[in-house]
Formats: C-alpha cells, structure tokens, sequence
C-alpha cells in the first residue's frame, strides 16, 4: 500500500528566508509521481510543484525546489525567499504514472513571519 | 478559463438526509475526480471518470454514495442516508488527458455538516 507521511504539522519561516518541508513516502512500485500541493485558507488546492520518479535531477519552479532521495523515500520542498503569500497547507502527494488516484499526507500548515 | 466549480459550498443538513453535490470541470478536461477531506487530514481518493464512465472507485464510496458524469461534462456526488461521519469537505477536481504528468486542477470544495 502507498502511503505518504508528514512529520511537521506546523512550520514557521521568517519573510525572506529558507524552509524545508519535509516528506516521506512508501510504495513498491518504481514508476510514479511524487507532488507539492499548496492549499490556502478556502481556497483550492494548486499544484507547487511534480518531481518524476525516474528523474534523477530535483525539481525547480521559480523559489520552490525538491530534494528527492528515491532510495531514502524522501520528498522535501524547499521554499526560498519566503513572501507572505506562501503561507498555506502543504500537502505532499504520490501517483503512479497513470494518475487515477493520488495519496496525500496529512499536512504541514506553513506560517509566514513579517 | 473559469476553473473547477463547485455547488454548494456549504450544506447543513439533518442526519439522514440525502445530499448532492455538483461539479463543473475545466471545459473538456476529460477526467474528472472526487476527493474527501476531513479536518486535519489530506485528501483522500473517492473516485475518477474518464468522459462518461466511472473507471474506479474507492471502499470509501459506501452503498449510500453513487456519482455520475452524464455525458462527460458536470458530475453530481449524492450521499444518501447521511451519517454525522460523512461531515467533511468534498473536493472535484479534472484534468486533459490521463496520466500523473497532467496537472489535476482543483475545485474549492463543497463543504457539508451533518448535524
């Protein structure tokens, strides 16, 4: 079975800085998908950022970066220069390649210091 | 483009009570998908169509759940019978094409609360 497991429920980055958060997942399978989701208070979820599986280079979007470490199982999103305008819940997400059904964790709620 | 849409956002109703739920996709976005959300967790799978057929769904999706996509454009999720266990935020989403390399856009949401 897939499952994907937040650690942090709760992080906190000061405007302007770096933060880390972290992911962790577990599936046999060895070609999926793993995904970023930002969910900003009751407004939809929208995707951050996708890393392939089979893709050694980590993933990029502007001032979002992954640490992807298959053999470890771990997923971690890099947020650098923090805006206010990051904070949100974070969802970490797995598919397989054919994209029928995702498993999301369980959520790390991003604060946001001015 | 006007997103995923979703109505109600909002629904009190008794225990008991049948529910529907109605979501418009992206304009041809073939796939379309309902998700669960309950405070404090993420998402959870209920079910997908691909156009008009419904391809798979989730042992979440008890007997008192059906949903459908007649002729492949808007989707209703009706929940009947409902149980104070089925209060949680019910996310459509859609997608162009098949296949975890499409972006998967998402709905707001509907919520409802079983009281």
């Amino acid at each position: 079975a897939q499952t994907v497991t937040q650690s942090q429920p709760e992080m906190s980055v000061q405007e302007a800085e770096t933060v880390t958060l972290s992911c962790t997942y577990d599936t046999s399978e060895s070609d999926y998908y793993l995904f970023w989701y930002k969910q900003p208070p009751s407004r939809q979820m929208i995707l951050v950022i996708r890393q392939e599986a089979y893709k050694q280079q980590n993933a990029t979007e502007n001032r979002f970066s992954v640490n992807f470490q298959k053999a470890a199982k771990s997923f971690s999103l890099k947020i650098s220069d923090s805006q206010l305008g990051d904070a949100a819940m974070y969802f970490c997400a797995y598919s397989l390649r054919t994209g029928n059904q995702f498993y999301f964790g369980t959520g790390t709620s991003l604060t946001v210091i001015p | 483009d006007t997103g995923v849409s979703q109505d109600p956002r909002h629904k009190i109703t008794k225990r008991g009570q049948n529910v529907t739920f109605r979501c418009d996709p992206i304009s041809e976005h073939n796939r379309l998908y309902w998700y669960r959300q309950t405070l404090g967790q993420g998402p959870e799978f209920l079910t997908y169509f691909q156009n008009e057929a419904q391809l798979e769904k989730s042992r979440l999706l008890s007997d008192r759940f059906s949903a459908e996509r007649p002729k492949g454009s808007f989707s209703t999720l009706e929940i009947q019978r409902t149980e104070q266990g089925d209060s949680a935020m019910y996310l459509c989403a859609s997608s162009l094409g098949t296949g975890a390399r499409n972006t998967i856009y998402f709905g707001e949401g509907s919520w409802l609360t079983v009281v």
